[in-house]
């Protein structure tokens, strides 16, 4: 069975400032991992994936995310956030081998940017 | 191909009343998905299908709903005897099969089902 957990339901940065996005997931064969962003009123796009290659992926926007299995985490970072990249964020597992994956969500973590 | 398309975007019915959204998924996508998002909430499973055959139904979901892919191309959702608490926005959501190392999925915009 998968599951993904988002630690932190809110983060509030500063301009600027580094961001950090935390994701742990539970899967039990080789896992595909997700982030996708949804600003308000729009719909879900994909940030970025890991999908058994380099375990450090870069997406859009200057995100990227590491793969660390002994931890099993997935979390997103930024150097230095920006005003535009307030919106919610999804870490997304889904098993890349089982015939009965599905994609799963975590209940998000909502980013607000100080000015 | 313009993507996963959703109708109708928005839908506002009277409990009580039946209502059916269509899903069209990236054409060449064999499996579809449907999730439910309430405000502030994250996507919640609802069901699947690869090609025709639907995989699995979340437990969230009540005999009231049934969703189908005839020919394995577009899908539906009905809700029967719509509930205040069936209130949501509505995603579609197709992907790749299995065997392509790929279950990267692609959403719609969603249906928006305000029940009165």
């Amino acid at each position: 069975a998968q599951s993904v957990t988002q630690l932190d339901s809110h983060v509030s940065v500063s301009e600027g400032t580094p961001v950090l996005l935390r994701c742990n997931y539970s899967s039990s064969y080789s896992p595909s991992l997700f982030w996708y962003v949804q600003h308000p009123n729009k719909g879900l796009q994909l940030l970025l994936k890991y999908t058994s290659a380099a375990t450090l992926v870069k997406g859009i926007n200057g995100f990227e995310a590491e793969f660390k299995k002994s931890e099993t985490s997935f979390h997103l970072t930024k150097p230095s956030a920006h005003m535009s990249d307030a919106a919610e964020y999804f870490c997304v597992v889904s098993d890349r081998i089982s015939s009965a994956s599905k994609i799963i969500f975590g209940s998000g973590t909502r980013l607000s940017i100080r000015p | 191909d313009t993507g996963v398309s959703q109708d109708p975007r928005h839908k506002i019915t009277k409990r009580g009343q039946n209502v059916t959204f269509r899903c069209d998924p990236i054409s060449e996508h064999n499996r579809l998905y449907w999730y439910r998002q309430t405000l502030g909430q994250g996507p919640e499973f609802l069901t699947y299908f690869q090609n025709e055959a639907q995989l699995e139904k979340s437990r969230l979901l009540s005999d009231r709903f049934s969703a189908e892919r005839p020919k394995g191309s577009f899908s539906t959702l009905e809700i029967q005897r719509t509930e205040q608490g069936d209130s949501a926005m509505y995603l579609c959501a197709s992907s790749l099969g299995l065997g392509t190392g790929n279950t990267e999925a692609f959403f719609g915009q969603g249906t928006r089902l305000t029940v009165v």
